[in-house]
Order: C-alpha cells, then structure tokens, then sequence
C-alpha cells in the first residue's frame, strides 16, 4: 500500500512570509497528526485529526499555526507569519481509528531566513 | 505531565558488541511504550512496541515499571543497526491517543 505523502519537501522562507503544508494519509486511516521535530529534538506532536474533526490541538500555537482536514482524508498545515524558531522538519502521520502504530511521511524541512 | 527521556545523544559500539540504548519515561498512569527507528533518508518507523513483546531485527526492550524504563537491546549489533533510534510514550485522554517521543539516540555500529 502507498505510504503517507507529503509535499514539498523542502522550503525555504523568509520570516513574517506564510507556508503551507500538505499532507496525504494512508487510505483508510482515521486519523492524521501533524508532528513538528527540531534539529536534535524528537517529534512534538502539533494536532491530531480524527476523520475531519480535531481531537487534540493543545500544543499548537494557534496564533500563527492553523490546520484543517476537509472530507476527512487529507490534510494542510499553515504558517502564518513565520518566525525564525519555525525552522523544523513538519511530519505527518497516519493510524487506524484507534490503532496504536502511527505510520509517518517523509517530512517537510523548513528553514526560514 | 509525561516525558520521555534519552540519556544519550550518540552512542557507537563495534559490529559484535552488544547494545542497549536508554529510555526512562515519567506519567503516573499505566505506561504504553514505543522504540521507533529512522534509518538514514528512510522514514520514521515503529520497531516494537512493549505489549507485543516481540523480537524485532534482534532487538528487544522489556518494561521495568520500578525503574520506569524501557531500555532497547540487541546482543550483537550490526553495522546495519546505524539509525537514530526515539523511545516513545502512548496515552490516551479521551478519544485521542497520543505519542511522546525522547531526543533520540543516534547509534553507531562500527565494523
């Protein structure tokens, strides 16, 4: 089965500029996370998404971050004005309703300038 | 709260040797915990989870709620074992169910 997709894989911003994030699940899963991983950090998860409602968005700075998930299968993260500690790896996951292995994508690296 | 940690940043040891990396978690329910592995330019990926008690590519990690440790190990590591290696946390609060990932430890497996 394809693997979770995510696009782009690298951008480059300069401060204050917005940045979208795109991201697609594996077919059938439920629910999506969004994770954010600084250089030398594990993942932080960001928001969690089940079918198209959030279920846990407590660590996401709101005032820039937003994210969506319309019809319940893929999913945008947005950047709003960017700051310079917004550089990071953005990952996107997938599980099943309930299911305890989370299946991640690629990543999105951002550097913002 | 809960917090994973990864006492160690970077470990090598020698193709043969055996290894074990750290993990100690703090959450005062019942603990549900992960290794994930990332392979050079590969993915994120489980590896074993502690309730399967499972044997993966050699590797095993048993529970010590005493110590609140699930340590990572394998009796003779191979120079494919090189990856960065995350210990992680599953809880669930209400409907969603979450992981808290360590630093990680990125190993080392010299020939």
């Amino acid at each position: 089965e394809a693997g979770v997709a995510q696009s782009p894989r690298y951008k480059i911003i300069e401060k204050r500029q917005s940045v979208a994030f795109w991201c697609n699940p594996i077919s059938g899963h439920a629910t999506l996370y969004w994770y954010q991983q600084i250089l030398g950090q594990g993942p932080k998860l960001l928001i969690q998404f089940q079918n198209n409602g959030v279920v846990d968005d407590s660590q996401l700075p709101k005032d820039r971050f937003s994210a969506e998930r319309l019809k319940g299968v893929d999913s945008t993260l947005k950047i709003q004005p960017a700051k310079l500690e917004d550089s990071a790896v953005y990952l996107c996951a997938s599980s099943l309703l309930g299911g305890d292995t989370q299946y991640f994508g690629p990543g999105t690296r951002l550097t913002v300038l | 709260a809960q917090r994973v940690t990864q006492p160690e940043k970077l470990l090598s040891v020698f193709k043969g040797a055996p290894v074990e990396l750290k993990c100690n978690y703090s959450y005062s329910g019942s603990p549900e915990l992960f290794w994930y592995v990332q392979y050079s330019r590969q993915r994120l990926q489980l590896l074993l989870r502690h309730i399967s008690r499972e044997s993966i590519k050699g590797f095993t990690a048993d529970l010590n709620k005493g110590e609140t440790s699930f340590h990572l190990k394998k009796p003779f590591a191979q120079e494919e074992d090189s990856a960065m290696y995350y210990c992680a946390l599953s809880t669930v609060s209400g409907s969603a169910r979450q992981l808290t990932f360590g630093s990680g430890t990125q190993l080392t497996v010299l020939p």
